[in-house]
């Protein structure tokens, strides 16, 4: 099994550029999430869906948009990437429910210069 | 909105020493994971605690979940060079229904052979 698949896993972006990171779980999971990680520091919730046909803002999600495409692909969405938006972005799922273990992907490494 | 911090930020230790983090929560959470991230790599999950003061032992780690529901520790017994990364609480607000998975600032461990 895949688990949880992200793409790419590295881009480079002037500020302005806009771009999509695609996440895609294989799990049959209800939930999924993204996160974004900056150097030395946690993991900060940008958006999630607890289900198909949902979302929900996290605690940063100013500058992103997301789309919950189908049950199995969550997309995340630069539309004019700014330097502070340079990033390590997970993204991750979860069975369902509020209880159970996230499983993530291997992350996408964002630069925008 | 929901801040959960960890404490220490960073932490030095001998092999063989012990080693403990401490996650407080600002509002009373529903469940409590704990997840592990070695350098480079993504978070991956340890373990869930469900019900008050629950306590649980895997091997050399032992994790409590407190009374209130608000905070929680690891405690690493003879940590080896293999223990070395970032520890990461993570859970979603006692609030029914909510699937908002809120990650602690971490606590960066480095054992020193």
């Amino acid at each position: 099994n895949a688990g949880v698949t992200q793409t790419p896993k590295f881009q480079v972006l002037k500020t302005g550029q806009s771009m999509t990171l695609q996440c895609a779980q294989d799990m049959n999971h209800n939930s999924m999430y993204w996160y974004r990680q900056d150097p030395g520091m946690g993991l900060r919730l940008i958006y999630y869906s607890a289900s198909e046909g949902t979302t929900d803002k996290g605690e940063v999600p100013n500058g992103y948009n997301v789309s919950r495409l189908n049950k199995r692909e969550f997309s995340l969405r630069l539309e004019s990437a700014a330097p502070s938006q340079t990033s390590v972005y997970f993204c991750a799922s979860i069975s369902g429910g509020n209880t159970g273990e996230l499983f993530f992907g291997e992350g996408s490494r964002l630069t925008v210069l | 909105g929901q801040q959960v911090m960890q404490i220490p930020q960073y932490q030095h230790v001998q092999e063989g020493e012990d080693f403990t983090t401490y996650c407080n929560s600002s509002t009373t959470l529903s469940n409590i994971q704990w997840y592990k991230q070695r350098p480079g790599g993504h978070p991956v999950f340890l373990i869930q605690l469900v019900k008050s003061g629950e306590v649980k032992k895997q091997k050399r780690l032992t994790f409590q979940f407190g009374e209130a529901k608000k905070n929680s520790s690891l405690h690493i017994t003879a940590t080896q060079t293999t223990d070395v990364g970032t520890y990461f609480c993570a859970g979603p607000p006692g609030t029914s229904g909510t699937y908002k998975y809120i990650f602690g600032t971490g606590t960066r461990l480095k054992v020193l052979a």
